[in-house]
């Protein structure tokens, strides 16, 4: 069974770089039918999709995020990770990696999320 | 302001069908497949139905989703009391070349 789980600092300076693992088990990560994303919740923005990433390393970015972040994947190890450069309070949320389910924006595979808090 | 428009609450009672809105535009809804997902409190999105109106294996058939124009619902049978949750829509916006998120709806089973 698929099961994801995010990783990283739970708080983090302003204006640092932020930066998130996702573990994947039971399954490969490598597979031409799947995209991984990160998508954020808060309470002030609700869901937001940060980025995904698909077979052969092809990235997309949501384009009010793009120049901040980044998406990679090390298919040795499973993981997924995300960097937040400059972040700022506006990026407090919960941060979510997912797997799609069939198409592009179907992500039927979550993992728990992890607090990310930005403050001094 | 969320790029797909939800009410902000809904509610039923045991055994009843409830439906939930959810309104877009042609770059997204109008022109693409979309989805929905129920959060249950403190819990991850969960994918109840893609492709407008497939469900993902596993989940109950009292989800049923459907869409008309730039706009989608999400059609809730046999309301249960564990159904209280939020439900959110979302589209890919081939405008902002963006996946897109309504900014929910909470159900309250009655």
């Amino acid at each position: 069974q698929l099961h994801l789980q995010e990783s990283g600092p739970g708080l983090v300076k302003p204006s640092e770089t932020l930066s998130l693992t996702c573990t994947v088990s039971g399954g490969s990560i490598s597979s031409v039918n799947y995209s991984w994303g990160w998508i954020r919740q808060s309470p002030v923005r609700g869901l937001e999709w940060i980025g995904t990433i698909s077979y052969g390393g092809i990235t997309s970015y949501n384009p009010s995020l793009q120049f901040r972040v980044t998406i990679s994947a090390d298919t040795s190890k499973k993981q997924l990770s995300l960097t937040v450069t400059s972040v700022t309070a506006a990026d407090t949320a919960v941060y979510y990696c997912a797997r799609t389910y069939s198409g592009f924006a179907d992500l039927g595979f979550w993992g728990p999320g992890t607090q990310v808090s930005v403050s001094s | 302001q969320p790029v797909l428009t939800q009410p902000p609450s809904a509610s039923g009672t045991p055994g009843q069908r409830v439906t939930i809105s959810c309104s877009g535009s042609t770059s997204n809804i109008g022109g693409n497949t979309f989805s929905w997902y129920q959060q249950l409190p403190g819990s991850a999105p969960k994918l109840l139905s893609y492709g407008t109106n497939q469900r993902p294996s596993g989940v109950s058939d009292r989800f049923s989703g459907s869409g008309s124009g730039t706009s989608a619902s999400l059609a809730i049978s046999g309301l249960q009391s564990e159904d209280e949750a939020d439900y959110y829509c979302a589209a890919w916006d081939y405008r902002l070349t963006a996946i897109v998120f309504g900014g929910g709806t909470h159900l309250t089973v009655l």
